[in-house]
């Protein structure tokens, strides 16, 4: 059983604060990583797909870096917004169809 | 460009009874993948259809079959509801299948079994 965990379980930051999140995969028969930002009452988007050790991608204030080696990967977001507010999920595939997501990060931003 | 569209959006169902949820993928995607996300816990891969063919089953038990229509659109049918199966039902589509596209999610459709 494939084992996605994603720390911390949930975060109340202030407007203008920075944060990180943690999502741990094997660290074996790895092929993607993906992440998602949930926002409620509408369907999960996607941020960022990442295939590469070493990958770091950016959209926006919202970046991720990706480590295959150790099995993690960060999602950093600068300078917090309160529309920023969110479940952040990622979600380890190892090459065949399905996608093993973790539990997810609960953002809170307060203004 | 028409997105992940799922019906109906709330069910309540007994039982033992029979459902069937619905999902029409985004516009040029031949793959649609279902999840369920049960309280407390990330979606949990169901089955991924690809061009009309099942291409991926997660750990569900048989009752839970699908079907992929030639316009890519899906269902999702579970026999004899238990109780556990009161959840979030999301469904996905991409453009590909395989771990590299991004999901397109739907709304999910609640499902509420008594």
């Amino acid at each position: 059983i494939l084992n996605v965990e994603q720390s911390p379980q949930s975060l109340h930051v202030q407007e203008g604060d920075s944060t990180n999140f943690t999502c741990s995969f094997p660290s074996s028969n790895f092929y993607a990583l993906h992440w998602y930002r949930w926002e409620t009452a509408k369907s999960p988007e996607a941020l960022f797909v990442m295939t590469l050790n070493g990958d770091e991608k950016k959209k926006g204030r919202i970046s991720a870096t990706l480590n295959t080696k150790e099995g993690y990967s960060y999602l950093y977001i600068k300078g917090s917004q309160p529309e920023d507010s969110a479940t952040y999920l990622c979600a380890f595939n190892s090459g065949y169809s399905t996608l093993t997501f973790g539990k997810g990060t609960m953002l809170l931003v307060s203004p | 460009e028409t997105g992940v569209t799922q019906s109906p959006t709330h069910l309540i169902k007994t039982r033992g009874q029979q459902v069937t949820l619905r999902c029409s993928s985004q516009s040029g995607h031949n793959t649609v993948s279902w999840y369920q996300q049960a309280l407390g816990q990330g979606p949990q891969f169901i089955f991924q259809y690809y061009r009309e063919e099942e291409n991926g089953r997660g750990n569900f038990p048989p009752r839970f079959s699908g079907l992929q229509f030639p316009n890519y659109s899906s269902e999702l049918n579970v026999n004899a509801l238990e109780l556990d199966d009161s959840a979030l039902y999301l469904c996905a589509s991409s453009l590909a299948a395989g771990g590299v596209s991004p999901l397109h999610f739907g709304n999910g459709t609640r499902l509420t079994v008594t």
